[in-house]
């Protein structure tokens, strides 16, 4: 099994472009979610998704879109890149909502914006 | 107020020696799940070790072992034997039921030869 897959690993944008975070995972997770990493803060929940078709806002929505078409995927969009949205991104994904399932994790996203 | 606190932002610890990074959670659901990740220099995040609300007994993965507390509301990770590989961030986390993760702040250990 690959897990969860992230693309790509790397990412430099100018302000302003627009680009989306690809996030795949072949475990028939139901619950898949996007978090970014920055120093001293942890991880912040962007936008989470329960299901096909079911999407909400975490903690910093603002800035990113997501959408989830199949249960495989759960892509996020970075509509128009600020420096402030330099960070590491991970997606995650579990079998449900239950608490007794963990994450697991993509190998995350390190996106730069100058 | 927050949900998962790490009151240790950096830790330091001889090779071979045991170490424990305090965790406390704060919720008022009976069913919950608390988790530790570790996440090396490399970036990627690793589950270690999972201990249920209703678990009885301290769950224990290898050198990894969660000292759970619950009327206290922690969650502590002992790591036995240190060793150099141990060097990390180490994140705290507790889900409840229909929820999201939350996660502490995360910890650094430092493995001293």
């Amino acid at each position: 099994n690959a897990g969860v897959t992230q693309t790509p690993k790397f990412q430099v944008l100018k302000t302003g472009q627009s680009m989306t975070l690809q996030c795949a995972q072949d475990m028939n997770h139901e619950y898949m979610s996007w978090y970014r990493q920055d120093p001293g803060m942890g991880l912040r929940l962007i936008h989470y998704s329960v299901g096909a078709g079911i999407t909400d806002q975490g903690e910093v929505p603002n800035g990113y879109n997501v959408s989830r078409s199949t249960t495989e995927d759960f892509p996020l969009r970075l509509l128009s890149a600020a420096p402030s949205q330099t960070s590491v991104y991970f997606c995650a994904s579990s079998y449900s909502r239950q608490p007794f399932y963990g994450y697991t994790f993509g190998s995350g996203t390190r996106l730069t914006v100058v | 107020a927050q949900k998962i606190t790490q009151t240790q932002p950096g830790m330091f610890v001889q090779e071979k020696e045991a170490v424990t990074l305090d965790c406390t959670y704060d919720t008022s659901d009976p069913s919950y799940g608390l988790f530790w990740y570790k996440q090396p220099s490399s970036g990627e995040m690793i589950f270690l070790i999972y201990q249920g609300s209703y678990d009885q007994q301290n769950a224990t993965e290898g050198r990894y072992s969660l000292n759970f507390q619950k009327a206290r509301k922690s969650a502590n990770l002992v790591i036995s034997a240190s060793q150099l590989g141990d060097s990390a961030m180490y994140f705290c986390a507790m889900r409840e039921v229909g929820n999201q993760f939350y996660f502490g702040t995360g910890t650094s250990l430092t493995v001293i030869p």
